[in-house]
């Protein structure tokens, strides 16, 4: 399955599935982005990071593709499980503003046994 | 990893009163705490930057006077809401980042004014 961004904030796979939830950063001079999982009621969690000087990176079960030309930003979960389900914020953060994130809208990801 | 407290988790009050969030770094020393506001359904947006020992910088639109930022200590940073109102109402959650420039978040508040 695979989301939209701004224009389809829930993406619904299924178990096993794997799931690919897109992004569309706003800032050219961002140079550091990172996906975040969050359940309901809690705080973010860092799930990959990956710097402008890459396109590619990849974690456990996880990779964040970066495209600087079109300001995108994507994240694949491979073999979706319904751990999984939460909704993800990519978030970019500007040169030289160190720390300061500025987050997406957000994609509700529903996992269905 | 490093640890982010966040207290309370939730919190219920009166219109017109003020509530006091604390955030704390744990295992670490945080030159800077960031705070962020999130409506139901909505993204984190940021509200200021916090840095220990000076003023926190606010982002556009959000009130100083209503949102105090303390930043006392390289481990605690604390937001109050003064003369909270319902449209205060909100998930609030921090950050912070310590010397190696790594950023960990807190647990959050759910804030219910009624």
């Amino acid at each position: 399955g695979e989301s939209v961004g701004l224009h389809l904030p829930t993406l619904s796979v299924q178990e096993g599935d794997n799931s690919i939830i897109n992004c569309a950063y706003s800032n050219s001079a961002s140079d550091y982005f990172i996906w975040y999982k969050q359940e309901s009621g809690k705080g973010p969690q860092f799930i990959i990071d990956i710097r402008s000087n890459m396109d590619k990176r990849q974690g456990q079960r996880v990779t964040v593709l970066l495209n600087k030309t079109v300001k995108h930003l994507s994240l694949q979960i491979a073999a979706t499980q319904p751990g999984d389900s939460a909704v993800y914020f990519c978030a970019e953060m500007f040169a030289g503003n160190t720390g300061k994130l500025i987050f997406g809208q957000g994609t509700t990801l529903q996992v269905k046994p | 990893g490093a640890v982010v407290s966040q207290h309370p988790s939730w919190v219920i009050c009166k219109s017109g009163t003020s509530v006091k969030i604390e955030c704390r770094s744990l295992d670490f020393q945080a030159t800077t705490m960031f705070w962020y506001r999130q409506f139901p359904k909505q993204s984190l947006m940021l509200m200021a930057t916090s840095n220990e020992g000076s003023k926190a910088t606010y982002e556009q639109g959000v009130e100083k006077d209503k949102f105090l930022i303390n930043h006392a200590s390289l481990t605690l940073s604390t937001l109050t809401v003064t003369s909270a109102h319902p449209e205060d109402s909100s998930f609030y959650i921090c950050s912070a980042q310590g010397t190696n420039e790594k950023l960990f978040f807190g647990s959050g508040t759910q804030l219910s004014v009624l």
